[in-house]
């Protein structure tokens, strides 16, 4: 069975950082390009940022609001991708996803956790 | 950056009736490789977003066909033939095909 399952979510003051990670298991998680969305309070989706796979040189891509912030990064011996959140905002306060588009070769984000809150407030 | 524009954000529905969301892009969305990346996703509350069509059209696995997809370049529509209950929730679209990726706002099916 597929599972992406994150973890590291919580209670942060402005200022702080956070580390969430995302445990994959049931695809080839060393071929899969991973992606972090998240989903602020009754809001919509936003793109955060997505790692390549090794072989394609972990290369990294952020959105604008958190670029120079955050860094997402990966460990294939433990099938898992990070987010490193750095100076966070309260406008970083959402709910986080990680994603891929691996089931489906690249061709629509298939496989999605079930999220972990991340809330910035003083 | 890439604008997805839904229409209507707001969408009441009678169940075994059709509905139909737009989506339009700020700009085309055919990759240099010449797909098109626009899935449509949707995600009930307290859930995470599922895919629903990728690539325009293609109708992910499990994804009952009374859902499909239409459009090229710049303007997408997701169609229902006929609503059922399990439809409600929150529907967005979303490009992939040039950094930061983007959705459109979601549409509000309900009931």
């Amino acid at each position: 069975e597929v599972q992406l399952v994150e973890s590291g979510g919580g209670l942060v003051r402005p200022g702080g950082s956070l580390r969430l990670s995302c445990e994959v298991s049931g695809f080839t998680f060393s071929i899969a390009w991973m992606s972090w969305v998240r989903q602020a309070p009754g809001k919509g989706l936003e793109w955060v940022g997505r790692v390549r796979s090794k072989a394609d040189g972990e290369s990294t891509e952020y959105s604008a609001p958190v670029k120079g912030r955050f860094t997402v990064s990966r460990d294939d011996s433990k099938n898992t991708v990070y987010l490193q959140m750095n100076s966070l905002k309260s406008e970083d306060t959402a709910v986080y996803f990680c994603t891929t588009a691996a089931g489906l070769g690249g061709d629509g984000f298939d496989l999605w956790g079930q999220g972990t809150m991340v809330t910035v407030s003083s | 950056d890439i604008v997805m524009t839904q229409t209507p954000l707001s969408s009441p529905v009678t169940l075994g009736q059709p509905a139909s969301i737009s989506c339009r892009s700020s700009q085309s969305l055919v990759h240099s490789n010449r797909n098109t990346y626009l899935s449509w996703l949707h995600q009930r509350p307290g859930q995470p977003p599922r895919l629903l069509i990728y690539k325009i059209s293609d109708r992910f696995s499990g994804v009952p066909d009374r859902f499909s997809g239409s459009g090229a370049g710049t303007d997408f529509t997701l169609k229902i033939s006929r609503v059922e209950a399990e439809d409600v929730g929150i529907y967005y679209c979303m490009q992939h095909t040039q950094f930061p990726f983007t959705f459109g706002q979601g549409t509000k099916l309900e009931i």
